[in-house]
């Protein structure tokens, strides 16, 4: 029973080039949520996805980041002409369908962690 | 204006002792539900406990309980009989509304077990 799924687990990008974070949720979860961290901080989100769905973006970057959750494969984080201020930990979480409750719990990636140099 | 405050940067307690790390919150949402989540050193975020805002009692896993006070919006994480194993950052999480949505983190707790 794979937990969630993040490769690489460690980018080295130089300013200006792309990263692609790549995230497999847990199998039978439809729910992916992508978060930063950065040195010494607590996790902030950054955007929820279902498949071929963006549900809540508030915590995206208005420019440079995007991210899909395709109906086949994994969900992409994708930041374009990185910069050094980019450098942290991208976790990925997901959980399962709702299922009437209110536990909902999102279970953590072990995460990417890119640096630009 | 802070919605999760963890006012325990560092704590350190002496190994197989209880310790107490301290969580509040602020939310105006009747339906809420609380995530305690650990990151050692390795990285990775290890889901603890949850406690739901109607919970009637409080959430226990294993050494694992939450101290859930609602009238005064907290929810303290309290770990019985510390092993070394403990030592690591410890994030208080809250999500608003009934189901699914984004986690909101606190600045975290770094643990330290003594020998």
């Amino acid at each position: 029973n794979a937990g969630v799924m993040q490769n690489p687990r460690h980018l080295v990008r130089r300013r200006g080039q792309e990263a692609r974070l790549r995230c497999s949720p847990m199998k039978g979860h439809s729910h992916v949520y992508w978060y930063r961290q950065l040195p010494e901080e607590g996790l902030k989100f950054m955007v929820y996805l279902q498949k071929e769905n963006i549900i809540d973006e508030s915590g995206m970057p208005k420019e440079r980041f995007s991210a899909e959750f395709p109906k086949e494969g994994p969900s992409i984080l994708r930041i374009q002409q990185v910069v050094r201020g980019d450098s942290a930990a991208y976790f990925c979480a997901s959980s399962p369908p709702y299922s009437g409750g209110l536990t909902d719990t999102q279970y953590f990636g072990p995460g990417t962690r890119l640096t630009v140099l | 204006a802070q919605k999760i405050t963890q006012t325990q940067p560092g704590m350190f307690v002496q190994e197989k002792e209880a310790v107490t790390l301290d969580c509040t919150y602020d939310t105006s949402d009747p339906s809420y539900g609380l995530f305690w989540y650990k990151q050692p050193s390795s990285g990775e975020m290890i889901f603890l406990i949850y406690q739901g805002s109607y919970d009637q009692q409080n959430a226990t896993e294993g050494r694992y309980s939450l101290n859930f006070q609602k009238a005064r919006k907290s929810a303290n994480l309290v770990i019985s009989a510390s092993q070394l194993g403990d030592s690591a950052m410890y994030f208080c999480a809250m999500r608003e509304g009934h189901q699914g949505g984004k986690l909101i983190f606190g600045q975290g707790t770094e643990l330290s077990v003594k020998p």
